[in-house]
């Protein structure tokens, strides 16, 4: 089955400076992958999404690109705010299996 | 958008007792519904995925005869912890894949068994 790694486990960032956070996969079937961010005790919120067929993807401070031929993706977060402190997963499907595979999580900081 | 209304939100149970959660696809039919569940700062993993009318498949390591899960119509899914135990206190949420829009979450069930 699919195994997604992400890292860094933990990131802390100036307020204002950039945060990236990676992730590789290991089914080459996988063609949807998308960006949670969890806080404390709530569900995850889908905050950005790729589909295989595109190499980049973004949205106003948020970016997302992929590398199908090395099976990883990464999530940008551009001029980071406090509010941007949480849990970050990512997570690959293969749309037709539907099985949502998650990464272990990258909490960041944003530090005022 | 498509919603998934998750119950009870929290629950505190004895151990040995069972735990009924549901999930409801408000506006739309999961036909799918998947159950995952998240121990304190731990990845979302996924315990097994419900069909309706049909029996649950279950993840590797997952007891089936402990996790019963029912999916019964297209509106309703439902996880039910028997004779629960202090190691089963985690948080399970539901999730539901939504055609063209990506998957939709319960709100999650924080789970704590005395």
């Amino acid at each position: 089955g699919e195994n997604v790694e992400q890292h860094p486990s933990t990131l802390s960032v100036q307020e204002g400076d950039s945060a990236v956070i990676k992730c590789t996969y290991s089914d080459s079937a996988s063609n949807y992958f998308p960006w949670y961010k969890q806080e404390l005790g709530k569900r995850p919120q889908l905050i950005i999404d790729i589909r295989s067929n595109v190499g980049e993807k973004k949205d106003q401070r948020i970016a997302v690109t992929l590398n199908k031929t090395a099976k990883h993706f990464s999530l940008h977060i551009t001029e980071t705010q406090p509010e941007d402190s949480a849990v970050y997963f990512c997570a690959a499907t293969a749309f037709g299996n539907e099985k949502l595979t998650f990464g272990t999580g990258t909490r960041l900081t944003i530090i005022p | 958008g498509a919603v998934v209304s998750q119950h009870p939100s929290r629950v505190i149970c004895k151990s040995g007792t069972s735990v009924k959660i549901e999930c409801r696809s408000l506006d739309f039919q999961a036909t799918t519904m998947f159950w995952y569940r998240q121990f304190p700062k731990q990845s979302l993993m996924l315990m097994a995925t419900s069909n309706e009318g049909s029996k649950a498949t279950y993840e590797q390591g997952v007891e089936k005869d402990k996790f019963l899960i029912n999916h019964a119509s297209l509106t309703l899914s439902t996880l039910t912890v028997t004779s629960a135990h202090p190691e089963d206190s985690s948080f399970y949420i539901c999730s539901a894949s939504v055609p063209t829009a990506g998957y939709t979450f319960g709100s999650g069930t924080r789970l704590t068994v005395v």
